[in-house]
Formats: structure tokens, sequence, C-alpha cells
């Protein structure tokens, strides 16, 4: 069965370095999303992704953060400059349509360390 | 306002038997979907059921069912025949309308399946 794929399964980094997050969504899917987990918390909506553009991004997604398909396959998260506050699991997800009954396959999650 | 409660932080459920993690939702779009997620301790998000607001009978999976009250706003997952492999976090969420709209998540239940 085809899945979401996430590269590497945990970062360690130090505050203020650049973090690029890589995903593989699923091959037939058409949009993208980023989500984050602080450990212990809710998960929450970063950004949705769909034909090259930002369809949606929540308040966490300030000018720190950007995302990219850099070929036909790779979808990737890039914060620019790592806060100890960005620590937490980030989930890639893909979804072939997206009407509100469309599911999202979501990936095993890169947990991101800001020492 | 908190679109999605779980109001169950923690639940024991002894096993073989059935269990209802709770869900209340709130949206004023008549379009939505209800889904759930399993995430089990190595975190990864595990779609488990979908239940679409117009859907007239509750969803079925295996041994889930979804506990659908529309004019109750909620959705509670039931998990008949615990085994020891459901324990877990448990997440409801929701995505309203018909556009591109991200996922809304609960802050989640942990499920411990007793022997």
């Amino acid at each position: 069965e085809p899945e979401v794929t996430q590269t590497p399964s945990h970062q360690v980094t130090q505050m203020g370095q650049e973090v690029i997050l890589r995903c593989v969504p699923i091959s037939n899917h058409l949009y993208f999303y980023w989500y984050r987990q602080i450990l212990g918390q809710k998960v929450e909506f970063l950004v949705s992704f769909y034909n090259n553009e930002i369809s949606e991004k929540s308040e966490i997604f300030d000018d720190q953060f950007s995302v990219e398909r850099p070929d036909g396959s790779n979808f990737t998260l890039k914060i620019r400059s790592t806060k100890l506050e960005d620590s937490a699991m980030y989930f890639c997800a893909s979804s072939r349509q997206n009407r509100a009954g469309d599911e999202q396959y979501f990936g095993p999650g890169t947990r991101l360390t800001v020492t | 306002a908190q679109k999605i409660t779980q109001t169950q932080p923690g639940m024991f459920v002894q096993e073989k038997e059935a269990v209802t993690l709770d869900c209340t939702y709130d949206t004023s779009d008549p379009s939505y979907g209800l889904f759930w997620y399993k995430q089990p301790s190595s975190g990864e998000m595990i779609f488990l059921i979908y239940q679409g607001s117009y859907d007239q009978q509750n969803a079925t999976e295996g041994r889930y069912s979804l506990n659908f009250q529309k004019a109750r706003k909620s959705a509670n997952l039931v998990i008949s025949a615990s085994q020891l492999g459901d324990s877990a976090m448990y997440f409801c969420a929701m995505r309203e309308g018909r556009g591109n709209t991200p996922l809304v998540f609960g802050k989640g239940t942990r499920l411990s399946v007793i022997a």
C-alpha cells in the first residue's frame, strides 16, 4: 500500500540554524500539508499546498517557515532560523482530492529537537 | 472557541470490553467531515474512521464505529472487543466546508487497555 514517507525521523539542531524537513507524498496525490505536534499537545495545522502554491496557512506559519516542491516527488518544509519552541513532531500529509471527506494520509513524522 | 473537544484526557478499558471515546465539535458549516486518528507511542498518525455530515448512517470500520449524533454535535468513537494493541492516543478531527480547509484536531484521549 502506498504511503507518505518523511526524512529524517529525528533531527537535532541548534537554535538559529536552518532545517529542512523532507516528505515524499503518495504519488498520485495533489494536495499536501504540514502539521506539527508539540510534545503532549494536539496536532496543529501549519500549511497546505496545491499546484505549486500555498493554499492556506495558519498563524504559526510565519516568515521563518517556507514550503517547496522542488521536483515531482519531494515536498519540503524549511525553518530558516530555528527557535526552542519549534521543537515538535512535524507531520507531512497528502490527499488525492480536497473535499471535506477525503482522507489525509499522514507520514510517520520527523521529530525536531532544537537545543 | 474550541472546534473539537475531547473531554477525556485518559481512559482505561479491560481487554475484550468495548469503550467509547467522546468527541464534540463546533461548526456552523452544514458540510463537514469528522475523522478519528490513532497515535501509538511510536508517533505515527493512523486513520481509523470517517463520518460525513450528510451521511445518514453511522460509519463502521471493523471494530471501530462512530456514534454520530448531529443535533448534539457529537461524534464518539466506539471500539469493540478492545485489544492490548489499542493502547494509544486517539484524536478526533474535523474538516469544514467543501473547499481547501485543514484538519482541526482535538487534544486527544489516551486509551490504556488492561489485560
